[in-house]
């Protein structure tokens, strides 16, 4: 089946500090990939859609300034948490869309701790 | 909108005990339905899938069938084991491609030897 990288696997950043994760679909072409965000316990709730050469779509709440997401390519998205606080820490998930549409993969995730 | 109302967890069954975690949508469209594992520390994984009414996904020995009379989608297997442990999720997405997904808010399990 489709393979989701996600780079990397875990980060731990001062506060004020900005961090950059990386989405690659390792085998097929993603014109969509999705960020989400997943809090302790809790389920995944969409941050934002990224489409290949147009700006992201941004869930309501979820500010586009400190979550910048660029989807240079066909099979890689960057999701960039600009200085970071200690609420920002979570574990972030990507997932990406083939060509039919029909199913989303999802990456491993990337846990990012704030100090 | 779109939502997924899964039972809340955790729960707990002894090994090779009858598992089922229910999942009710709503049924704006057609929607595709989906079960998500993750496992401790991971990310999520496809565990079974159906794309219409009356459709039954299938995977590891776990079913769920897309029941249209009663919204629902609910995960079974006969006989859980301890490595079944993980957070389930139910999802929904709308037929048309590139649909957003909505998940549940997730069920834990915990098989006990």
């Amino acid at each position: 089946g489709a393979v989701v990288s996600q780079h990397p696997s875990r980060v731990i950043c001062k506060s004020g500090t900005s961090v950059k994760i990386e989405c690659r679909s390792l085998d097929f072409q993603a014109t969509t990939m999705f960020w989400y965000r997943q809090f302790p316990k809790q389920s995944l709730m969409l941050m934002a859609t990224s489409n290949e050469g147009s700006k992201a779509t941004y869930e309501q709440g979820v500010e586009k300034d400190k979550f910048l997401i660029n989807h240079a390519s066909l099979t890689l998205s960057t999701l960039t948490v600009t200085s970071a606080h200690p609420e920002d820490s979570s574990f972030y998930i990507c997932s990406a869309i083939t060509s039919l549409g029909n199913e989303q993969f999802f990456g491993p995730g990337t846990r990012l701790t704030v100090l | 909108g779109n939502s997924v109302t899964q039972m809340e967890g955790p729960v707990t069954l002894s090994e090779e005990a009858f598992l089922t975690i229910n999942c009710t949508y709503t049924a704006t469209g057609y929607p595709s339905l989906f079960w998500y594992v993750q496992y401790p520390g991971e990310g999520l994984q496809l565990l079974l899938k159906a794309t219409k009414a009356d459709d039954k996904g299938s995977n590891k020995g776990f079913e769920a069938t897309y029941r249209k009379e009663t919204t629902s989608f609910h995960l079974e297997k006969g006989s859980v084991q301890v490595s079944d442990s993980a957070v389930y999720f139910c999802a929904r997405m709308n037929s048309g491609g590139y649909q957003k997904v909505t998940f549940g808010i997730g069920t834990k399990l915990q098989v006990i030897p």
